[in-house]
């Protein structure tokens, strides 16, 4: 199992403000790099799958890049709005078996 | 548009009793993953299919066995069953099992076991 380290581990924000937080993985042998979104009593939903140093991904107000050479991954939520409160997991394949190894997660609350 | 579908979606069993739990993938996805989920932890990958084949073990207890069917549904058997086997099994689903492919995950299953 890597070892994926996420902070912080929890986020409280008002409502319109913009936040980011990080996930931490080993550069060596990148792979790539998974941003799932977990609501409570749902299943995990992917957001993103990051693969290029660099790389730099959109969907809607949440926002993504990755630097593979450091090891770090960050998530920006723009004008973060209720429903995205959720606790925010990114995961790292290991590149030998594809096996994805989790980090603890950001949970995100945002209030209104 | 369709997603992964996971039976049954909660389940009570005593200890030492077995249970079965069900995953069907997305149409057309050939690779399959199932994840153990205990109160208050991370996601823990248990094991993994490619084309009808295991392509990978995790954590997998040895009183646990899966497979993956020709229709590339998989099926998770849990013998023996303890305490400690109280969890939300997540299943997941990519296509090519490819590391770079998003995995789209199921409801999960909950298990109780008393």
């Amino acid at each position: 199992i890597l070892n994926v380290e996420q902070s912080p581990q929890s986020l409280h924000v008002q409502e319109g403000d913009s936040t980011n937080f990080t996930c931490s993985f080993p550069s060596s042998n990148f792979y790539a790099l998974h941003w799932y979104r977990w609501e409570t009593a749902k299943s995990p939903e992917a957001l993103f799958v990051m693969t290029l140093n660099g790389d730099e991904k959109k969907k809607g107000r949440i926002s993504a890049t990755l630097n593979t050479k450091e090891g770090y991954s960050y998530l920006y939520i723009k004008g973060s709005q209720p429903e995205d409160s959720a606790t925010y997991l990114c995961a790292f394949p290991s590149p030998a078996d594809y096996k994805l190894s989790f980090g603890a997660g950001t949970t995100v609350t945002v209030r209104a | 548009a369709a997603g992964v579908i996971q039976s049954p979606r909660h389940l009570i069993k005593e200890k030492r009793e077995t249970a079965t739990l069900k995953c069907y993938p997305i149409p057309r996805h050939d690779t399959v993953y199932w994840y153990q989920q205990g109160p208050g932890q991370d996601p823990q990958f248990l094991i993994s299919f490619y084309e009808k084949m295991q392509s990978d073990k995790g954590s997998i207890p040895d009183r646990f066995s899966a497979q993956q069917f020709s229709d590339y549904h998989s099926e998770l058997n849990m013998s023996s069953l303890e305490l400690g086997d109280s969890a939300l099994y997540f299943c997941a689903s990519s296509h090519q099992g490819q590391g770079d492919s998003e995995q789209y995950f199921g409801p999960g299953t909950r298990l109780t076991v008393t």
